[in-house]
């Protein structure tokens, strides 16, 4: 039983333009929502987060979106930079027994082309 | 402020044999957790501690895995035996703990276990 879903494994994008990462999750209990990126051979690195309450949170060239009635969410990159080339996990939250439980989706790797 | 710290980077052992993995989480972090990731899949939770209490070990095989984190701080996870399908990397993270409002997890850069 998969609760979080991330059905792209590998997107490539020309450096500049958008990058549009999806996630969907199946519990309605997740209330918070956050991307990592992770490079090779390194452990993932916090990118940006969400709460259940808001629709967008912006961060740079990084804003995430998420569609409650819909369990979907979304990671746009403007624009894409070489840089930005790695896996991106979306993972979900729920609170239990006073603290969070984190569940990952399976990762989108990203390639961005100069 | 100093990152997740862990070790060994990589450990290469045949199945049967016994492994161990360290970790110290960020100062002042109150959570601790282990994750299994397996070439291809997201990181999945072994075990959760808060301070030096064990809040979630449903996902973590008992009979040859088994974790502690001593006075709250540093952590050791063990198998024992290994089995063939354990390889994969180990990872651990750490969150500050504010009760009422969720914190993002901080990742050390993993270890890699290989089984023959």
């Amino acid at each position: 039983d998969q609760q979080v879903k991330q059905n792209s494994p590998s997107l490539s994008v020309q450096e500049g333009r958008i990058s549009i990462l999806n996630c969907d999750y199946t519990n309605s209990m997740f209330d918070y929502f956050l991307w990592y990126k992770k490079y090779p051979a390194e452990g993932p690195t916090f990118l940006i987060s969400i709460s259940s309450i808001k629709d967008k949170n912006e961060d740079g060239r990084f804003t995430v979106f998420l569609n409650k009635s819909a369990k979907h969410l979304s990671l746009h990159i403007v624009p894409s930079q070489p840089g930005d080339s790695a896996v991106y996990f979306c993972a979900a939250s729920a609170p239990t027994s006073g603290t969070y439980k984190y569940i990952f989706g399976t990762g989108t790797r990203l390639k961005v082309l100069a | 402020e100093a990152g997740v710290a862990q070790s060994p980077r990589y450990k290469i052992i045949e199945k049967r044999q016994s492994v161990a993995f360290w970790c110290n989480p960020i100062s002042g972090h109150a959570t601790l957790y282990w994750y299994q990731q397996i070439l291809g899949q997201g990181p999945k939770l072994l075990i959760q501690f808060q301070n030096n209490g064990v809040v979630d070990d449903s996902q973590l095989p008992k009979d040859r895995f088994s974790a502690e984190r001593l006075k709250g701080v540093d952590s050791t996870l063990k198998i024992q035996p290994a089995k063939l399908e354990d390889s994969a990397v180990y990872l651990c993270a750490s969150s500050s703990l504010d009760r009422g409002s969720n914190q993002p997890q901080h990742f050390g850069d993993g270890t890699r276990l290989s089984i023959l």
